[in-house]
């Protein structure tokens, strides 16, 4: 069963600190990853797609890194600020070369919390 | 560019109603899903449209179907709604779907009661 687990479930750092947040999946064949960056209230907001061949793509202070093999992934936010409050939700595509989103998996979010 | 806009924003109803939520894409964008959000799940897959055709469509009873129309704007209808139906359903919009980014709408509050 195709899976996407993320940790922590939540998170609270203070202002001005770096964070990392882990994604494991299980998705098989793979396509691509993405985070998702969701505030209380609102449409998630897309921050990176990396294809199986991509290691690493960057967006502002936010870094993603993938490891195909390991099926790993994790978004590194650095000198947080506190609009960085939210929910950051991994998902996998598994339609490798398709045009649909029909398979998409999502994990369950981390909820970063970042105290002044 | 104006983004995704969904309306109504909040929805109230009650057990056996139905609703028909409404999504207005990017200009465009030909691609429109639709997704359930709740505390418990997370986000879940509804369906795709692309081009006026069902492309994919999640794990969902027969109760929840949408349609989107010529000009990509896209409706989905709950009939004989379940207190579990209360979600806040998003709909996102991309060019073609597939490694697209996905631009999000605010979402709809459904709260049946």
């Amino acid at each position: 069963k195709n899976q996407v687990e993320q940790s922590p479930q939540s998170l609270i750092i203070l202002e001005g600190k770096n964070c990392t947040l882990q994604c494991n999946y299980t998705v098989s064949p793979f396509s691509n990853l993405r985070w998702y960056k969701q505030d209380t209230g609102r449409g998630p907001v897309s921050l990176t797609i990396m294809t199986f061949s991509e290691n690493t793509k960057s967006n502002g202070r936010y870094t993603a890194t993938l490891d195909a093999d390991t099926k790993q992934s994790s978004l590194h936010i650095t000198a947080s600020q506190l609009s960085d409050s939210a929910s950051y939700i991994c998902v996998v595509s598994p339609n490798a070369g398709g045009t649909s989103y029909g398979k998409l998996t999502f994990g369950q979010g981390t909820i970063l919390t970042v105290h002044p | 560019k104006a983004g995704v806009t969904q309306t109504p924003r909040y929805l109230i109803k009650t057990r056996g109603q139905q609703v028909t939520l409404s999504c207005s894409p990017i200009s465009g964008h030909r691609s429109v899903s639709w997704y359930q959000q709740t505390p418990g799940q997370g986000l879940q897959f509804l369906f795709e449209y692309f081009s006026e055709t069902q492309r994919n469509k999640g794990n969902f009873p027969g109760r929840f179907s949408g349609r989107q129309f010529s000009n990509s704007r896209s409706e989905m209808n709950v009939s004989t709604l379940e207190l579990g139906d209360s979600a806040l359903y998003l709909c996102a919009s991309s060019l073609v779907g597939g490694r697209d980014t996905q631009y999000f709408g605010p979402g709809t509050r459904l709260t049946v009661l």
